[in-house]
């Protein structure tokens, strides 16, 4: 079965320090994966994703995330947080069979606290 | 300006009574989507579809319908709604696959099912 874990509801970071918000995945074949982020009153915005090459992908905002195959793993990072940056994260995967083109799995969420 | 939109915003209804949940895109995008948003629980995919007149399940397709008679439209259609399909909704659109283009979201349907 296909599944998204992030293991932290919430993630509290001071302004001005690296801030990650971790990312876990089960899917069969290779996986596709991306970042969302909500701000409050925005909807929902696309960061970023991984699709193939290199494991350091980078996107909006100055966030950039690291995909590690051995460990399933696909961690959202930013070398300095920003209050601006407090949001709802979400991670995705969407499996690459043909017949499944198009599902696309979220986690549950990580609400990033940036204290000034 | 381009964009997904999404009507009504704001719906309360009780148990038992038909409705349709609009979506819009006016980008020529051949992927849409609806998700509902529940505390707890994130995002879950309901219905997807790749271009007109193709459609496929996603995590929780039961009491929803949809329909892509045209790329622009894409419809959510609740038969006979029941409480716990009390949520916020959105519709989401790409140019192509999830894969090869960027999804954008609508602004979000807030439902109340009594």
């Amino acid at each position: 079965a296909q599944s998204v874990a992030q293991p932290e509801d919430q993630v509290n970071v001071a302004e001005g320090n690296p801030l990650t918000v971790k990312c876990t995945y089960s899917v069969s074949g290779n996986p596709y994966l991306f970042w969302y982020v909500q701000y409050p009153n925005r909807g929902l915005q696309f960061l970023l994703k991984y699709i193939t090459g290199d494991n350091l992908v980078k996107g909006s905002y100055g966030f950039e995330a690291e995909f590690n195959k051995s460990q399933t793993s696909f961690h959202l990072k930013k070398p300095s947080a920003l209050v601006s940056d407090s949001a709802l994260y979400f991670c995705a995967v969407s499996p690459d069979r043909g017949s499944t083109l198009g599902r696309l799995y979220f986690g549950r969420g990580t609400q990033l606290t940036v204290w000034p | 300006e381009a964009q997904v939109t999404q009507n009504p915003r704001y719906l309360i209804t009780v148990t038992g009574k038909k409705l349709t949940v609009t979506c819009s895109q006016n980008m020529n995008h051949e992927y849409m989507s609806w998700y509902r948003q529940d505390p707890g629980l994130g995002l879950r995919q309901i219905y997807y579809s790749m271009n007109v007149e193709v459609t496929d399940k996603g995590d929780v397709p039961e009491g929803y319908k949809v329909s892509r008679k045209e790329k622009r439209n894409f419809p959510l259609i609740l038969e006979s709604p029941s409480p716990n399909q009390t949520s916020l909704y959105f519709c989401a659109s790409s140019l192509g696959g999830l894969f090869t283009d960027t999804q954008y979201f609508g602004p979000g349907t807030r439902l109340t099912v009594l």
